[in-house]
């Protein structure tokens, strides 16, 4: 299958710190990236759509402000969470695919604990 | 929107079959996906059906009925490293988004 890689793997950042999470499609381009969020024991929740060239569509519930989402090349979207406070503390997971219709593949997520 | 129900936990023997439920609503449709998800690990794709019909994968495989809005995922000759959540996710047929269920929790005894 397809590789995605994210960077970093973990990260324990201060509150009211911000944190950068970069996902790469290594082997292919993806136009679209899409963000999701895992708390413990819970399912994914999307986040938002990272779009390659525009502004990144957010689901209901979700701070545009406080999560900077930027797509700025076909193979590299990035995540940055603002003023991050513990209850941001959560499994932060980037897909992407080939194209609309393929299996998408999950980057091997970030862990993000605030303290 | 989708709604997606799948059973929260199931414990099976080593060597057994298991099979995972997975129902949905949906206001659109372009696939449905099953996911292995190990504790503290990203998902890991299993299966993908978009049309009707069993697909296998070795000792893994997946049915999907559209009309009913039902799928399965069966698991044959059970083994401990198959002990995971296994996620049921739709795709719509807009933004091409994955919709997960909550996980099955599936535990594989000796």
């Amino acid at each position: 299958g397809a590789v995605v890689s994210q960077h970093p793997s973990w990260v324990i950042c201060k509150s009211g710190t911000s944190v950068k999470i970069e996902c790469r499609s290594l082997d292919f381009q993806a136009t679209t990236m899409f963000w999701y969020r895992q708390f413990p024991k819970q399912s994914l929740m999307l986040m938002a759509t990272s779009n390659e060239g525009s502004k990144a569509t957010y689901e209901q519930g979700v701070e545009k402000d406080k999560f900077l989402i930027n797509h700025a090349s076909l193979t590299l979207s990035t995540l940055t969470v603002t003023s991050a406070h513990p209850e941001d503390s959560s499994f932060y997971i980037c897909t992407t695919a080939p194209g609309y219709t393929d299996t998408q593949y999950f980057g091997p997520g970030t862990r993000l604990t605030v303290l | 929107g989708q709604n997606i129900d799948q059973p929260t936990e199931m414990t099976a023997t080593e060597g057994a079959i298991v099979q995972i439920n997975c129902t949905y609503q949906t206001s659109g449709f372009n696939g449905l996906f099953w996911y292995q998800q190990h504790a503290g690990e990203a998902p890991t794709f299993l299966s993908y059906n978009v049309l009707d019909g069993l697909e296998e994968k070795g000792r893994f495989s997946s049915f999907l009925s559209r009309s009913k809005g039902y799928s399965y995922l069966l698991l044959k000759e059970l083994q401990m490293k198959d002990s995971a959540s296994y996620l049921c996710a739709v795709r719509d047929n807009l933004g091409y988004k994955l919709s997960f269920g909550a996980g099955t929790t599936v535990t594989v005894r000796a």
